[in-house]
């Protein structure tokens, strides 16, 4: 069984500083990994996704995530915090193509100014 | 091209009462998923569909959630009778059927409220 762990359900960054988002899975199999982002009011928005190509994932709004399969994470970062991130982030592991997600339990990130 | 779109976007509703969200996918996307949000947990996996047929159905709570996709177009979702524990946010996905296809669009979910 697959699962997926977030640490921290809650992280406060200033703007401008370095958002990390920890995100560690296991799987009996090589999993294929996202991070979703969740604005307020609104559905979950596909940030990135590691499919088994480069383990370095660059997705939109200047997030980047490193899949390492040594340590089983995928963490997510930003350089540089904007207001506009502030959102729910959510990492989550399939198998294969078709089949169900499994989510990690998101993170809630406060940008302050 | 439209996104996936759930119907309505907030239910309340009374313990015993029943409630049916809809899930349309984006054209053209044989797979259909429903998860859930309970409060202050992580989104969970209710069933997916491959066309009009329940490919797993493994995450559904009891027999009081009934899903169909009648055409394999749309999908609902029925909770007879409701019970307080149903209350959360009911997403809905789709994906191509395709062997690369990963990703899955999640639509804006319905928050389901049971008083």
């Amino acid at each position: 069984a697959q699962s997926v762990t977030q640490l921290g359900s809650h992280v406060s960054v200033s703007e401008g500083a370095l958002v990390l988002l920890r995100c560690n899975y296991s799987s009996s199999v090589p999993p294929y990994l996202f991070w979703y982002v969740q604005y307020p009011n609104q559905g979950l928005q596909l940030l990135l996704k590691y499919t088994s190509a480069a383990t370095l994932v660059k997705g939109i709004n200047g997030f980047e995530a490193e899949f390492k399969k040594s340590e089983t994470s995928f963490h997510l970062t930003k350089p540089s915090a904007h207001m506009s991130d502030a959102a729910e982030y959510f990492c989550a592991v399939i198998k294969a193509a078709g089949n169900k997600l499994t989510f990690g339990g998101g993170t809630r990130v406060l940008v302050k100014p | 091209e439209a996104g996936v779109t759930q119907f309505p976007s907030h239910s309340v509703i009374e313990k015993g009462q029943t409630v049916t969200l809809r899930c349309d996918p984006i054209s053209g996307h044989d797979n259909l998923y429903w998860y859930r949000r309970v409060m202050g947990k992580e989104i969970k996996f209710l069933l997916h569909f491959v066309k009009e047929s329940k490919q797993d159905e493994s995450g559904m709570p009891n027999n009081r959630f009934l899903a169909e996709r009648t055409g394999g177009t749309y999908s609902t979702l029925k909770v007879q009778p409701a019970e307080l524990e149903d209350s959360g946010v009911y997403f809905c996905a789709s994906s191509q059927q395709l062997a690369s296809s990963y990703e899955q669009y999640f639509g804006p979910g319905t928050r389901l409220t049971v008083t």
